[in-house]
């Protein structure tokens, strides 16, 4: 059973333009949510994290909200830049247990036109 | 900062023999590392959480005889995979975790590709 969702498995956008990807999830108890980027055949890059106490984040072109009654979040990329183009990974902090383990999406590939 | 290595990038060996894949954490100290392995097209799928120390703990349907983690230091886990298969092919990439108890992100390492003939 998929706990994360990332529905959209791509998403094309024309450069200068905003990408919005979306996530969402199952388990309430989930209490903090990260984005990564991941290029082919190298490890995923962080880009911008939410603590569930808060609704936005911001970190350059990259924002990141978070509707907890949605049981929704989404990344907001803008303006897009060709480089952007890259697989986006939505994933979920499970605080049970002792080692906080992430619960992964399925990933968003994005592709920014030029 | 926050920099993770992996060794070797890339390797290819004959079915039946050992694998040993090393994770770094070098700008930091990391009591949790994580083993990922991903198949072409598909998520990351979580093999097991190493913690300094201490014994690993394997996701289900993960063989713990046949991964083997060890987390000797605060900056350095291994992965072994034994007796390998051409089934084991695969990318492995591993992530580690801050000790500080406030920090959430995981930073990964650049990955493994693991090729078994």
């Amino acid at each position: 059973d998929q706990q994360v969702k990332q529905n959209s498995p791509s998403l094309s956008v024309q450069e200068g333009r905003i990408s919005i990807l979306n996530c969402d999830y199952t388990n309430s108890m989930f209490d903090y949510f990260l984005w990564y980027k991941k290029y082919p055949a190298e490890g995923p890059t962080f880009l911008i994290s939410i603590s569930s106490i808060k609704d936005k984040n911001e970190d350059g072109r990259f924002t990141v909200f978070l509707n907890k009654s949605a049981k929704h979040l989404s990344l907001h990329i803008v303006p897009s830049q060709p480089g952007d183009s890259a697989v986006y990974f939505c994933a979920a902090r499970n605080p049970a247990g002792n080692n906080r383990k992430l619960i992964w999406g399925l990933g968003t590939s994005l592709a920014v036109n030029p | 900062g926050a920099v993770v290595s992996q060794h070797p990038s890339w390797v290819i060996c004959k079915s039946g023999t050992s694998v040993k894949i090393e994770c770094r954490s070098l700008d930091f100290q990391a009591t949790t590392m994580f083993w990922y392995r991903q198949f072409p097209k598909q998520s990351l799928m979580l093999m097991a959480t190493s913690n300094e120390g201490s014994k690993a703990t394997y996701e289900q349907g993960v063989e713990k005889d046949k991964f083997l983690i060890n987390h000797a230091s605060l900056t350095l886990s291994t992965l072994t995979v034994t007796s390998a298969h051409p089934e084991d092919s695969s990318f492995y990439i591993c992530s580690a975790r801050d000790r500080k108890w406030y920090q959430e992100t995981q930073y990964f390492g650049p990955g493994t590709r693991l090729l078994v003939l």
